[in-house]
């Protein structure tokens, strides 16, 4: 069966330190890979999405990127945290479906509770 | 572009009461719809799907009907628990926005026993 993994789980990183946040997936080959922030009592919002290693679609302009270093990781970044980046991070994969239609489902992990203080 | 409105909670209940979570959405074509649950603490766990008109999609006694005249995915359930207090998001994902879901914002739901 497929499983995915996010760590850390909680994180309380300083204003201007850097990130790095790992998501992994085991059980299943060539996923598409989201990363995904939920702000405190907001909804969620796409940050990146991975279609394969080293493809990375960027959805919002931040100080934030993400990178696939290898098919089942997916590495969420930054150089600088800002207040704002405070968050819940989510990490979700999906099987590509094979005919047009938008079907496939999207499988999300635990999540990062990220604090920037 | 694509966007999905679901009714702002946090929506409160006693325990068997009716829950009903309304959910329409704006997008091109033929999008898939779904329901996806979010525990406290937790990340998402998908709920439940339809992917074409009329559908009904439905798990843990939870139910939503594509209804594609009315653009909407209500969820509903006939007897709440205090276990199905959570943050439910209504979702939507269309071939011609590519690999994306789109979510609505977000509904709180308490049951109190």
């Amino acid at each position: 069966s497929q499983t995915i993994h996010q760590w850390p789980a909680t994180l309380v990183q300083p204003v201007g330190s850097p990130l790095s946040l790992e998501c992994t997936v085991e059980g299943t080959s060539n996923p598409n890979l989201y990363w995904y922030r939920q702000a405190a009592g907001r909804g969620l919002q796409l940050l990146f999405y991975s279609v394969g290693i080293g493809q990375i679609s960027s959805e919002v302009p931040q100080n934030l990127s993400a990178s696939r270093p290898q098919d089942r990781q997916f590495i969420l970044s930054s150089k600088k945290l800002l207040l704002s980046d405070s968050g819940f991070y989510l990490c979700a994969w999906s099987v590509p479906s094979g005919g047009a239609r938008g079907t496939d489902t999207q499988y999300f992990g635990p999540g990062t509770r990220l604090t920037v203080l | 572009g694509d966007s999905v409105t679901q009714m702002e909670g946090p929506v409160t209940l006693s325990e068997e009461a009716f829950l009903t979570i309304n959910c329409t959405y704006t997008a091109t074509g033929y999008p898939s719809l779904f329901w996806y649950v979010q525990y406290p603490g937790e990340g998402l766990q998908l709920l439940l799907k339809a992917t074409k008109a009329d559908d009904k999609g439905s798990n843990k006694g939870f139910e939503a009907t594509y209804r594609k005249e009315t653009t909407s995915f209500h969820l509903e359930k006939g007897s709440v628990q205090v276990s199905d207090s959570a943050v439910y998001f209504c979702a939507l994902r269309s071939w011609a926005a590519g690999n994306k879901l789109t979510f609505g914002g977000g509904t709180r739901v308490l049951v109190k026993p």
